[in-house]
């Protein structure tokens, strides 16, 4: 079974600083690993994705991610936050056995003027 | 731009009526959606695979008569939610695969706010 750990519920940061957001994920098997992000009272939108390929993986936006194996941990970056970046993410993985999406619990990120 | 159409966007309506909310793939067929519902300041939980054709697959938990789906079409998926009661308000969302493989990322609608009063 899958699940996905996002250790911080809420992140704050300023504008033009780094934004670092945290995932760790457990899979009996060989994983896809998933971000979104959700605008309030909006769907989800994919950020980026990593399909056992590259374990360094860019997505839109400016975000990155990079999946390490030794540590479960699927952890999102971006060098310099923007105002539009404020919003709801989710980390969401997937065994490559099952079709079932597990999501975690999201990090909502802010981000201070 | 938009590929998964959700309708409505917001429905405020008494306890015992039933809702419907519809879930469309744009330009692509999809035998495959999915519906999850999402709680304030929570994550979503998958509700229940919607099949082309064949009965949905419920998730533990979830009450297949109170949440009738029905994919009667390679393009649309529906969830009725029958005589809904407050505790049924929460923010439904359906998703499909673009591709006909389940397993790579789904595209989301933009979801539905359900208010029961």
């Amino acid at each position: 079974a899958q699940s996905v750990t996002q250790l911080d519920s809420h992140v704050s940061v300023s504008e033009g600083t780094p934004v670092l957001l945290r995932c760790n994920y457990s899979s009996s098997y060989s994983p896809s690993l998933f971000w979104y992000v959700q605008h309030p009272n909006k769907g989800l939108q994919l950020l980026l994705k990593y399909t056992s390929a590259a374990t360094l993986v860019k997505g839109i936006n400016g975000f990155e991610a990079e999946f390490k194996k030794s540590e479960t941990s699927f952890h999102l970056t971006k060098p310099s936050a923007h105002m539009s970046d404020a919003a709801e993410y989710f980390c969401v993985v997937r065994d490559n056995y099952g079709q079932n999406f597990v999501f975690g619990p999201g990090t909502r990120l802010s981000v201070l003027p | 731009g938009a590929v998964v159409s959700q309708h409505p966007s917001r429905v405020i309506c008494k306890s015992g009526t039933s809702v419907k909310i519809e879930c469309r793939s744009l330009d692509f067929q999809a035998t495959t959606m999915f519906w999850y519902r999402q709680f304030p300041k929570q994550s979503l939980m998958l509700m229940a695979t919607s099949n082309e054709g064949s009965k949905a697959t419920y998730e533990q938990g979830v009450e297949k008569d109170k949440f009738l789906i029905n994919h009667a079409s390679l393009t649309l998926s529906t969830l009725t939610v029958t005589s809904a009661h407050p505790e049924d308000s929460s923010f439904y969302i359906c998703s499909a695969p673009r591709t006909g493989d389940v397993t790579q990322p789904q595209h989301f609608g933009d979801g539905t706010r359900l208010s029961i009063l």
